[in-house]
């Protein structure tokens, strides 16, 4: 059974504090990794997706790396601010995929003012 | 302003009455998918459909149907609801890329709003 990890599952940071957290995927057969940024009562929004080995985004403060040689992205959060409140998905893909993404449950981020 | 539509946005029903949730999306989009998020798990796909008349079963297809007539449409229908089928159901669209990893090469997957259905 595929499986996607993050963590933590939930995470407190004060305003102005930089953070990160991770996503697991298993690392044969890789294709993709994306992270995507899921508002209360809204949609979720792709931030990144990433498919080399090594790989680094970066959108304003916000930036993800990739590693598929063991499985891993970290996403980094610089000078955290309240709108960045949010639960934060990860989710893969394989080469045989079928267009399928395999998604993690997801990292709650708050924010404290 | 690209969208993805989906109705309606909240439902209370009950167990056996048959009830569908629309989803439309204006980006001409060939790839389309349904989610169910259910608390402390990930997204997991229900149907997809890679293009008008194409539809394949996700990881939870049971107790679910859909249809894909037109490229802008892909209903869920619940034929017989049941309570394990309480959840926020997302639909989401892509448009493929010009490599060879389908609707991943562009990088985005359009979400809709989602759709909290409740089953009595």
């Amino acid at each position: 059974i595929l499986n996607v990890e993050q963590s933590p599952q939930s995470l407190h940071v004060q305003e102005g504090d930089s953070t990160n957290f991770t996503c697991s995927f298993p690392s044969s057969n890789f294709y993709a990794l994306h992270w995507y940024r899921w508002e209360t009562a809204k949609s979720p929004e792709a931030l990144f997706v990433m498919t080399l080995n090594g790989d680094e985004k970066k959108k304003g403060r916000i930036s993800a790396t990739l590693n598929t040689k063991e499985g891993y992205s970290y996403l980094y959060i610089k000078g955290s601010q309240p709108e960045d409140s949010a639960t934060y998905l990860c989710a893969f893909s394989l080469m045989d995929s079928n267009y399928q993404l395999i998604w993690g449950a997801g990292t709650k981020l708050i924010i404290k003012p | 302003e690209a969208q993805v539509t989906q109705n309606p946005r909240y439902l209370i029903t009950v167990t056996g009455k048959k009830l569908t949730v629309t989803c439309s999306q204006n980006m001409n989009h060939e790839y389309m998918s349904w989610y169910r998020q259910d608390p402390g798990l990930g997204l997991r796909q229900i149907y997809y459909s890679m293009n008008v008349e194409v539809t394949d079963k996700g990881d939870v297809p049971e107790g679910y149907k859909v249809s894909r007539k037109e490229k802008r449409n892909f209903p869920l229908i619940l034929e017989s609801p049941s309570p394990n089928q309480t959840s926020l159901y997302f639909c989401a669209s892509s448009s493929y890329g010009t490599g060879t990893g389908g609707p991943w090469d562009t990088g985005e997957l359009f979400f809709g709003e989602g759709s909290r259905l409740t089953v009595l």
